[in-house]
């Protein structure tokens, strides 16, 4: 069992670039999820794709944030023009079933300078 | 909408007592319900779910959770903590009209004192 991998593990870029994480989860897994952490909160919801489509997206996501899982497999996070405000912990989970427990990679974790 | 509430920040045990760690939830339908634990510098992992029939489930570690419909709680028990279980504990619900997003509360973390 590989688990979810994430990568990178840390991410420190400048105010105004761009960022990409990428999450590959357990390999029969068909849901994939992104999620967000800051310190003293619990994970808040991005977005999730079942295979390749991607079914529900947070209000709270600006347009700057973008998700792709093109073949069903592995899965992208780009953040666009980062801000100080985007600097978190990133958190890829995936899992089996409609109802099933979610299975977390490590975290990315992005600081903005 | 769906939401989690656990009321306290830190809970502090003395090892060999049991432990209770809260949780309240809300949901429009019928909740799933999970607890997940997190280590220092590890991801989150599972430890139990509630999804139907018996109330009281029982997961990793000897940890068991009871579900209470009529006061929406799901809180985490341990009848004797060890100093290993010193952690940061999340609840999580979902609401069974909603296969997708799971919401988390801020977490518990717990410690268990020698």
């Amino acid at each position: 069992d590989t688990g979810v991998s994430q990568n990178p593990r840390h991410k420190i870029t400048k105010r105004g670039q761009n960022v990409t994480f990428r999450c590959d989860p357990i390999s029969e897994h068909n849901r994939l999820y992104w999620y967000r952490q800051t310190l003293g909160q619990g994970p808040e919801f991005l977005t999730y794709f079942q295979n390749e489509a991607q079914l529900e997206k947070s209000r709270l996501l600006s347009d700057r944030f973008s998700a792709e899982r093109p073949k069903g497999s592995f899965s992208t996070l780009e953040i666009q023009r980062t801000e100080q405000g985007d600097s978190a912990m990133y958190l890829c989970a995936s899992s089996s079933l409609a109802v099933g427990e979610l299975f977390f990679g490590e975290g990315s974790r992005l600081t903005v300078l | 909408a769906q939401s989690v509430a656990q009321p306290e920040d830190q809970v502090n045990v003395a090892e060999g007592n049991p432990l209770t760690v809260k949780c309240t939830y809300s949901v429009s339908g019928n909740p799933y319900l999970f607890w997940y634990v997190q280590y220092p510098n590890r991801g989150l992992q599972f430890l139990l779910k509630y999804i139907t029939g018996d109330n009281l489930v029982k997961g990793s570690y000897g940890f068991e959770a009871e579900f209470n419909k009529s006061q929406t709680s799901f809180h985490l028990k341990k009848p004797s903590a060890l100093v290993s279980d010193s952690a940061l504990y999340f609840c999580a619900v979902r609401d069974n009209t909603n296969a997708g997003k799971s919401t988390f509360g801020d977490g518990t973390t717990l410690t268990v004192k020698p």
